[in-house]
């Protein structure tokens, strides 16, 4: 089965942009469709992004055009961008897969999270 | 926008109980893009339903999901102490895309 590991830096400071890398294993990064979560601290989880299957991105309104995901399927790789980060930003951020032939809109593999801290 | 509702917030159960957890949405949505996750400290969410009621290969029976319209629900029979955590809900196809609930908490009473 599909294997992800979020890589990037775990500090970042405000004003600058996050960019982290999921790097996936075990099947081809085209089989499935992939998002980014995060969940703060104590708090609940947060969708930030995807990667349809289709090749369309779609962000969520929130973040206010502040994020950009892309995928290099040369790579295995599955990348964001969060741009202009503030406190607000700081958080575990995972890597998350699903597949519409399968289980459909649910996410049923998960990286094991990094954890970002925006402060300077 | 859909707003999901996840009650009650914390479920203090006694091992061998079942708990019955529940998610309103505030309008009605498609049941086929409605699961369930367990999250446990330190741990990525595991996906335990999806469609409101199927369960993904390796997920206990002891886990069970219905409902329709705007209400849904995830059983646990027979609690098991691995079994204490946080349950989320979450939809696909309203604003954003993906949106989850926000948790419920099942601990050891």
């Amino acid at each position: 089965h599909v294997q992800l590991q979020e890589s990037g830096p775990g500090l970042v400071k405000p004003s600058e942009t996050l960019s982290l890398t999921c790097s996936v294993s075990g099947d081809s990064i085209s089989s499935y469709c992939w998002s980014w979560i995060r969940q703060a601290p104590g708090k609940g989880l947060e969708w930030i992004g995807h990667r349809h299957c289709s090749g369309r991105n779609d962000y969520n309104p929130s973040l206010k055009g502040r994020v950009t995901v892309s995928i290099d399927t040369s790579k295995s790789l599955f990348s964001l961008r969060l741009s202009s980060v503030t406190a607000a930003d700081t958080a575990m951020y995972y890597c998350a897969s699903y597949n519409i032939a399968a289980a459909g809109t649910v996410f049923d593999y998960w990286g094991q999270g990094i954890p970002v801290t925006v402060a300077s | 926008e859909v707003v999901l509702t996840q009650s009650p917030g914390t479920l203090s159960l006694s091992p061998g109980v079942s708990a019955t957890l529940s998610c309103r949405t505030s309008q009605t949505v498609n049941s086929d893009h409605l699961g369930w996750y367990q999250q446990k400290p330190g741990q990525a969410p595991r996906l335990l339903i999806y469609s409101t009621f199927h369960r993904p290969a390796g997920i206990s029976d002891r886990f069970s999901g219905s409902g329709s319209g705007t209400d849904f629900s995830l059983t646990i029979s027979r609690l098991e102490p691995e079994d204490f955590a946080v349950y989320y809900c979450q939809l696909f196809g309203s604003s954003p895309l993906f949106s989850f609930g926000p948790g419920t908490k099942v601990d050891i009473k």
